[in-house]
């Protein structure tokens, strides 16, 4: 069964630009959620989506935003990107999502560096 | 609101000795508590987890320690080998109302052979 799969795995832009994100999740799974990870800040949620509908969002700007496809896959997208958007964006798929989340299956994440 | 506080931030041990790590939450209606484990440019892995019914949960030569109570709860690494370096994550979270799943900022542990 293959895992949960981010694209593209390194990237590098420039201030202002946008950027998107992809992920697609494990087979069956309908839950997709997005974490930026920083050091020192470890996994900081930023949004939830479930069938389509953003269910929950982090206290993240407009700037940061996210969908998700009739087939679950979700992009995720930052515009006017800001030096301290540096960071790695992971996603995570779970079976059911909240309420009854558990277990949550990463990949491997996408790095963002913002010059 | 709610966070997750975690403890030591880096910890290093001989092979062969034991690791703790420590979490404290803030969200009282929190019931799931899952440990992650990142190895270098992989995503975080799940390695064991908890729910609020139970103080204690171990499998192979890790462990969990739960006190509702005081909102603690605690990784157990026995029998430490170099393979078990990597950054640890614990997290709250909670299997009814809104959706609140929050991390610990990680502890990298370093186990020296």
């Amino acid at each position: 069964k293959a895992g949960v799969t981010q694209t593209p795995r390194y990237l590098i832009k420039t201030r202002g630009q946008q950027v998107t994100l992809s992920c697609s999740p494990i087979s069956g799974h309908r839950s997709v959620s997005w974490y930026q990870q920083t050091p020192g800040q470890g996994l900081q949620f930023l949004f939830e989506y479930f069938s389509e509908t953003q269910r929950n969002k982090g206290n993240f700007p407009g700037r940061f935003s996210g969908r998700q496809f009739s087939n679950s896959r979700s992009e995720m997208n930052v515009s006017t990107l800001e030096l301290g958007d540096s960071a790695l964006y992971l996603c995570a798929s779970s079976l059911m999502g909240a309420p009854d989340t558990g277990e949550l299956f990463f990949g491997e994440g996408s790095r963002l560096t913002v010059l | 609101g709610e966070n997750v506080e975690q403890h030591p931030s880096t910890l290093s041990v001989q092979e062969g000795d034991s690791a703790v790590i420590k979490c404290t939450y803030s969200d009282s209606a929190s019931n799931y508590f899952p440990w992650y484990k990142q190895e270098l440019g992989k995503g975080p892995q799940l390695i064991i987890d908890i729910r609020s019914n139970v103080g204690e949960k171990k499998d192979q030569r890790i462990a969990v320690t739960l006190n509702k109570t005081a909102k603690h709860f605690s990784l157990h690494i026995t029998e430490t080998q170099p393979e078990d370096s990597a950054v640890y994550f614990c997290a709250a979270s909670r299997t009814s109302g809104t959706y609140k799943y929050i991390f610990g900022t990680g502890t990298r542990l370093k186990v020296l052979a």
